[in-house]
């Protein structure tokens, strides 16, 4: 299994720019997370998804759009670029059984900077 | 509202100089105790969960222990190789079948030789 997959590893954006950040995994895992970590401040969930075709919003939303449409990708879109969504996001999964607390796998991580 | 910290910010010891981190946490009930190892330019990795107080697990150098409020991670004789940015993150019971972790900004330790 190669667990969490994610690309780009790196990406320069200008801002208005669009662009997606692809998350796959390979593990056959129910949830799946998209986090942005910024310096000092921890890792804020920005989406999340407990299944193929349902989504929900999590701390930090805005600014951006998720779509799950197999339960092996979880890709994260950003419309409009902007300055203050330079970060480096990282996606997540786990099998999500009701009732266990599982422990949740993260991917490599993609560093984003606009400019 | 939940919420996690971590102390210190930064910590520098020498090669076998054992110390302990700390996580203070505040959440209406407690469903976890996260904690994981994040090595510069890579995601977290996973290295301990803990569910109720009392609870204690090790692996290698590294004892992790849960009280109603606050974790600790022991390092004992550290190496260079420990040296990395942990993490603590608490699942609240609040949080629905959704998992949702809370983070905190983390510890960044360096281990000199």
């Amino acid at each position: 299994n190669a667990g969490v997959t994610q690309t780009p590893k790196f990406r320069i954006l200008k801002i208005g720019q669009s662009m997606t950040l692809q998350c796959t995994q390979d593990m056959n895992h129910n949830y799946m997370y998209w986090y942005r970590q910024d310096p000092g401040m921890g890792l804020k969930l920005i989406y999340y998804s407990v299944g193929a075709g349902i989504t929900d919003k999590g701390e930090v939303p805005n600014g951006y759009n998720v779509s799950r449409s197999t339960t092996e990708d979880f890709p994260l879109r950003l419309e409009l670029a902007a300055p203050s969504q330079t970060s480096v996001y990282f996606c997540a999964s786990i099998p999500g059984l009701a009732g266990y607390t599982d422990t949740q796998y993260f991917g490599p991580g993609t560093r984003l900077t606009v400019l | 509202e939940d919420q996690v910290t971590q102390s210190p910010e930064a910590l520098r010891l020498q090669e076998g100089e054992s110390s302990s981190l700390n996580c203070s946490y505040t959440v209406s009930g407690l469903r976890g105790l996260f904690w994981y190892r994040q090595d510069p330019g890579k995601g977290p990795e996973f290295l301990f969960t803990l569910y109720s107080a009392g609870e204690e697990k090790e692996k290698e150098r590294l004892k992790a222990t849960l009280t109603k409020k606050e974790s600790f991670l022991h390092i004992t004789a550290p190496k260079p190789e420990d040296s990395a940015t942990y993490l603590c993150a608490v699942q609240a019971v609040g949080g629905g079948a959704t998992n949702k972790l809370i983070f905190g900004t983390g510890t960044l330790l360096a281990v000199q030789p």
